[in-house]
């Protein structure tokens, strides 16, 4: 079963628009972490985000803003004020059996949502 | 800030041949994973080792083998190369929550 879904395979924004991305994650372990990254047209993976399962407040970096619904598990990830350098594949990923601090251990993706900012 | 570092960033091997990739954790970080990114794909995770010792093993097929040695660098060794492993490699390292990736090395097999 996909532990991770993405269901939108493209998204589009327009410049300094916000945008958001889904993410909907399925796991029986009660300590997870989610994260977010970014994966340009030149390939490297850029870390955004992340998000343990017990945190109280949802995770923020900059413009971008981690939607947190456990009871939907649903991890959304939010873009504010667009950026022509934000066009790029993003992926959700999820890592199982995380603790509250030093936490190890693989991460399991979803398909990718490629995100298209037009000015 | 340091990053990972991985090398070579591009490779083109024939089909049969064995490649070796190398990667260099974030000084300090104690744990280094290394992913497969097939064209179109997400990744994929392949093993993974924490203090030089094997934590994990995921979808590893058993012509790739690594290692961390004890300076934490660690090499992805892959023999008798086939056509599907043309692949993007990933390693990534953390210490704490989060895992940092490096950028990748590029392996072309033809």
């Amino acid at each position: 079963a996909q532990k991770i879904t993405q269901t939108q395979p493209g998204m589009f924004v327009q410049e300094k628009e916000a945008v958001t991305l889904d993410c909907t994650y399925d796991t029986s372990d009660p300590s997870y972490g989610l994260f977010w990254y970014k994966q340009p047209s030149s390939g490297e993976m850029i870390f955004l985000i992340y998000q343990g399962s017990y945190d109280q407040q949802n995770a923020t970096e900059g413009r971008y803003s981690l939607n947190f619904q456990k009871a939907r598990k649903s991890a959304n990830l939010v873009i504010s004020a667009s950026q022509l350098g934000d066009s790029a594949m993003y992926f959700c990923a999820m890592r199982e059996g995380d603790s509250g601090g030093t936490s190890y251990g693989k991460l399991t993706f979803g398909q990718g949502t490629i995100l298209t900012v037009h000015p | 800030a340091a990053g990972v570092i991985q090398s070579p960033r591009h490779l083109i091997k024939e089909k049969r041949e064995t490649a070796t990739l190398k990667c260099y954790p974030i000084p300090r970080h104690d744990t280094v994973y290394w992913y497969q990114q097939g064209p179109g794909q997400d990744p994929q995770f392949l093993i993974s080792f924490y203090e030089k010792m094997q934590s994990d093993k995921g979808s590893i097929p058993d012509r790739f083998s690594a290692q961390q040695f004890s300076d934490y660098h660690s090499e992805l060794n892959m023999s008798s190369l086939e056509l599907g492993d043309s692949a993007l490699y990933f390693c990534a390292s953390s210490l704490t929550r989060e895992q940092y990736f490096g950028p990748g090395t590029r392996l072309t097999v033809t």
